[in-house]
């Protein structure tokens, strides 16, 4: 079964304090894997989408990188402005254009 | 200005009550899709239509129906038949043979 999961369900750090965030995928046959941003009550933002293992994207102080088995948000010194929920997203094995969503991870920064 | 506009922002539905939650793009995509989002727990997909006047049931369609008569627009309705709405449901669309989905800003649906 197409799955994806994305950890820590919450990370909490300092302005400045670099981290990383997870997403484990088992779907045959990638065919992308797509990362957005979500505020509260607001749709998901479009961030990243990588296609193959060993590509990487920047964006501002995100990077996004992906393996054979996962993929990895990177932020470096974050503000509080990059707080949001972070989505990742792979197309399944069966239908493309259908996704399948990880749960998110919730980032907050502390000013 | 291109985008993805969803009316209306908040939705109050009655008990036995059919509501409409409206999508338009303008970008001249051709498929679209319709998610329910619940607190902890990932995007769902309720329905897609790749063309017009063709739609498909995603993994969540009991109690949901939609129509595409037009490239531009993907209305939801949620049925009476739904016993559990109250949820943030999110339209997206995507061009043809590519994946990349783009969403609207959501409605949020609540039982009165």
């Amino acid at each position: 079964e197409d799955q994806v999961t994305q950890s820590p369900e919450a990370l909490r750090l300092q302005e400045g304090e670099s981290s990383s965030l997870n997403c484990s995928y088992t779907v045959s046959g990638l065919r992308g894997l797509f990362w957005y941003r979500q505020d509260p009550g607001k749709g998901p933002e479009f961030l990243f989408t990588l296609y193959s293992a060993g590509e990487e994207k920047e964006k501002e102080r995100l990077k996004a990188t992906l393996t054979k088995k996962e993929s990895f948000l990177h932020i470096t010194a974050p503000k509080p402005e990059d707080s949001a929920t972070y989505l990742c997203a792979v197309p399944r094995a069966q239908g493309a254009q259908k996704l399948v969503f990880g749960q998110g991870t919730r980032l907050t920064i502390n000013p | 200005d291109g985008g993805i506009t969803q009316s209306p922002k908040y939705l109050f539905r009655k008990e036995g009550q059919n509501v409409t939650l409206s999508c338009e793009q303008n970008l001249n995509h051709d498929a679209m899709y319709w998610y329910r989002q619940d607190p902890g727990q990932g995007l769902r997909l309720i329905y897609y239509s790749q063309i017009v006047n063709d739609f498909q049931k995603g993994d969540i369609a009991e109690g949901y129906s939609v129509s595409r008569e037009k490239k531009e627009s993907f209305p939801l309705t949620v049925t009476s038949a739904q016993k559990n709405p109250t949820a943030f449901y999110l339209c997206a669309s995507s061009m043809s043979g590519a994946e990349t989905q783009y969403f609207g800003p959501g409605t949020r649906l609540l039982v009165l």
